[in-house]
């Protein structure tokens, strides 16, 4: 089976930077996505990590280790509209994905 | 992007009355759609893989008789909770993958069912 950790707060002040950290255990690894959600939205896709290393793509960077079981999402220059909960996930099987629990982040002034 | 909508957004029902809920991809075709189902303040758990033209595939728990799923065209994919129940209030959400990028997932903006 697949399970993913992820710690359930975090938080942090406008113009820092936050990093969110996801461990996971699988039967079978094809890479590490990440996924934003606000509260009551629909959860938007951010990143995706097949290979070891970092990602980067604005403000957003992704990384992975492989050889770890670990990655993390790096938020930079975090704005208001940055509080939502942050979601990795794995593919697991044909197409479907296994979210980890969330991590919500709060951004204050 | 990819987009996918959801109707209604919001219902309310009685316990015991059944709610069909719809996912259409807009701009793509999608063989594979997938329903989940997200409580408060919890993470998104998979209900079903929704598949045209065959039988969905649920995961385990998951009652098929209860949560009926149809997936009649390339572009729509209807979930249907029957006989409601209180604790079948939930935030459901759809989503699909547009081409071969299974882990880049289009949502639905979800439905909110309150069974009364």
């Amino acid at each position: 089976g697949q399970s993913l950790e992820q710690p359930s707060e975090v938080t942090a002040v406008e113009g820092a930077i936050v990093q969110i950290n996801c461990t996971y255990q699988t039967s079978g690894f094809y890479g590490l996505s990440w996924y934003q959600q606000h509260d009551g939205g629909a959860p938007t896709f951010l990143s995706y990590n097949a290979l070891d290393g970092l990602e980067e793509t604005g403000r957003f960077s992704s990384f992975l280790s492989r050889s770890d079981s670990y990655g993390y999402l790096l938020l930079q220059e975090l704005q208001m509209k940055d509080s939502a909960s942050y979601f990795c996930a794995v593919p697991s099987g044909y197409s479907t994905l296994t979210f980890g629990k969330g991590t919500m982040l709060l951004v204050s002034p | 992007g990819a987009v996918v909508s959801q109707h209604p957004s919001r219902v309310i029902c009685k316990s015991g009355t059944s709610v069909k809920i719809e996912c259409r991809s807009l701009d793509f075709q999608a063989t594979t759609m997938f329903w989940y189902r997200q409580f408060p303040k919890q993470s998104l758990m998979l209900m079903a893989t929704s598949n045209e033209g065959s039988k969905a595939t649920y995961e385990q728990g998951v009652e098929k008789d209860k949560f009926l799923i149809n997936h009649a065209s390339l572009t729509l994919s209807t979930l249907t909770v029957t006989s409601a129940h209180p604790e079948d209030s939930s935030f459901y959400i759809c989503s699909a993958f547009n081409s071969g990028n299974s882990y880049e997932q289009y949502f639905g903006p979800g439905t909110r069912l309150t069974v009364t």
